[in-house]
């Protein structure tokens, strides 16, 4: 694709579900990465995927959270179990090894 | 791991002149020093970065800035002018192998006065 996408653009959702948010990186891009950005606030590192793996899983605030890529592309970042301080907008970004990121531009989560 | 530290946290600017913005990090081995501008509503985009075999760089009214022995990085806009109010990121990572992770300093909210 031309870009990274990102879907769905904005969820809300209640307290207590479970949520998918799915990211589309650049085409050849091995390298891909999940932030979490509330309202504000720096962009939080979640995690990080190199092809399928994810050798730095360091950033996920619990273990709530989890993330899985298939075919070295499209990646899901699912949240169980959503609470209000969830709430935020996570961003994806994708690479080549040793070059620029490229951000989608995020979804935006409400948990209410 | 990792940790990049970021000021000013806000920065206002007469249209005009220079705005600097400093970062620091901590792994001595990180080795790419990129800086995102993040307006309103949108991702983070790529404005100028740095490699660690470099000392300065330049892009038109942008230049970066690179003190390996310090281990901190600047990112210098000349001319500043209203479209560059936003809010500017420095990033550091280890690019190689499998530790390619890019870490954000909080951020500088730049307001430029016409």
């Amino acid at each position: 694709g031309a870009g990274v996408s990102q879907s769905p653009s904005n969820k809300v959702t209640e307290k207590g579900k479970d949520v998918e948010l799915r990211c589309d990186p650049i085409s050849g891009h091995t390298a891909l990465y999940w932030y979490r950005q509330s309202l504000g606030q720096g962009l939080e590192f979640l995690i990080y995927f190199q092809g399928n793996s994810a050798p730095d899983k360091s950033g996920l605030p619990s273990d709530r959270f989890s993330a899985e890529r298939t075919g070295g592309s499209v990646s899901t970042l699912t949240i169980q179990r959503t609470q209000q301080e969830d709430s935020a907008v996570y961003l994806c970004a994708s690479s080549l090894e040793a070059t620029e990121a490229f951000f989608g531009q995020g979804t935006r989560l409400t948990v209410v | 791991g990792e940790n990049v530290e970021q000021h000013p946290s806000t920065l206002s600017v007469q249209e005009g002149d220079s705005a600097v913005i400093k970062c620091t990090y901590s792994d001595s081995a990180s080795n790419y020093f990129p800086w995102y501008k993040q307006e309103l509503g949108k991702g983070p985009q790529l404005i100028i970065d740095i490699r660690s075999n470099v000392g300065e760089k330049k892009d038109q009214r942008i230049a970066v800035t690179l003190n390996k022995t310090a281990k901190h990085f600047s990112l210098h806009i000349t001319e500043t002018q209203p479209e560059d109010s936003a809010v500017y990121f420095c990033a550091a990572s280890k690019y190689g192998g499998s530790q390619g992770n890019l870490i954000f300093g909080k951020g500088t909210k730049l307001s430029v006065k016409p």
